[in-house]
């Protein structure tokens, strides 16, 4: 069975573009949720849809950061414009619903110049 | 805020030991998950303990949960080097829903 997948694996960028991540969660898993991983910070929480609707997004740092999910096998997030500040890796996970186990993709690993 | 907390943050054993990885948290939950992280991988999830279980197997995992002293241990009998990995516990209170990570425990087997 395909996991989550996340694309791109690797991204690098100058300070100031536009970054869109992308993810397409397990078929019919109805939660999707945003994590970024820092060793600083450890892994938090940005944003998690039920549903294809966004339930918390207090997570999500500052308006720069944005997530859309516009149907339930894709979602994307967006930062604009990219600091040096937003390099970590990010991870997309699903879950059948709530209070079940999360499956996490591979992440992407983003650096900002 | 962090919820979970794991100690130690890292131990290194001999293949065949034994490793006991704790977590503490801070207030009530609904269940308590472990979760592994390869390098450079995302994390997988291990095993989910509810609130009124005390103890839970799978495979070579053992995990434990005392909701009155806030604490679940993850011991992992007879290791293997590729047992190798961070692991986190992670804690649903309800609230919204969401898991509280942990920042993790290294462990790492030597062969």
């Amino acid at each position: 069975d395909a996991g989550v997948i996340q694309s791109p694996r690797h991204e690098v960028t100058e300070m100031g573009q536009e970054v869109t991540l992308r993810c397409k969660p397990i078929s019919g898993h109805n939660s999707l949720f945003w994590y970024r991983q820092t060793m600083m910070r450890g892994l938090e929480l940005l944003i998690y849809f039920n549903n294809n609707v966004p339930i918390d997004d207090s997570g999500m740092p500052e308006d720069r950061f944005s997530a859309k999910m516009p149907n339930a096998s894709f979602s994307t997030l967006k930062i604009q414009p990219s600091e040096p500040r937003d390099s970590a890796v990010y991870f997309c996970a699903s879950s059948l619903s709530n209070f079940q186990p999360q499956h996490f993709g591979d992440g992407t690993r983003l650096s900002i110049l | 805020s962090q919820q979970g907390e794991e100690d130690p943050q890292a131990l290194s054993i001999q293949e065949g030991e034994n490793a006991t990885m704790n977590c503490s948290y801070k207030t009530s939950i609904n269940n308590l998950q472990w979760y592994r992280q390869n390098s450079g991988r995302g994390l997988v999830h291990l095993i989910l303990i509810r609130s009124n279980e005390r103890e839970k197997h799978s495979g070579r995992l053992r995990v434990t949960l005392d909701t009155s002293k806030k604490s679940s241990s993850l011991l992992i009998t007879a290791s293997r080097a590729a047992d190798t990995a961070s692991y986190f516990c992670a804690t649903d209170t309800g609230a919204n829903s969401k898991l509280t990570f942990g920042k993790g425990i290294t462990l790492s087997v030597r062969p």
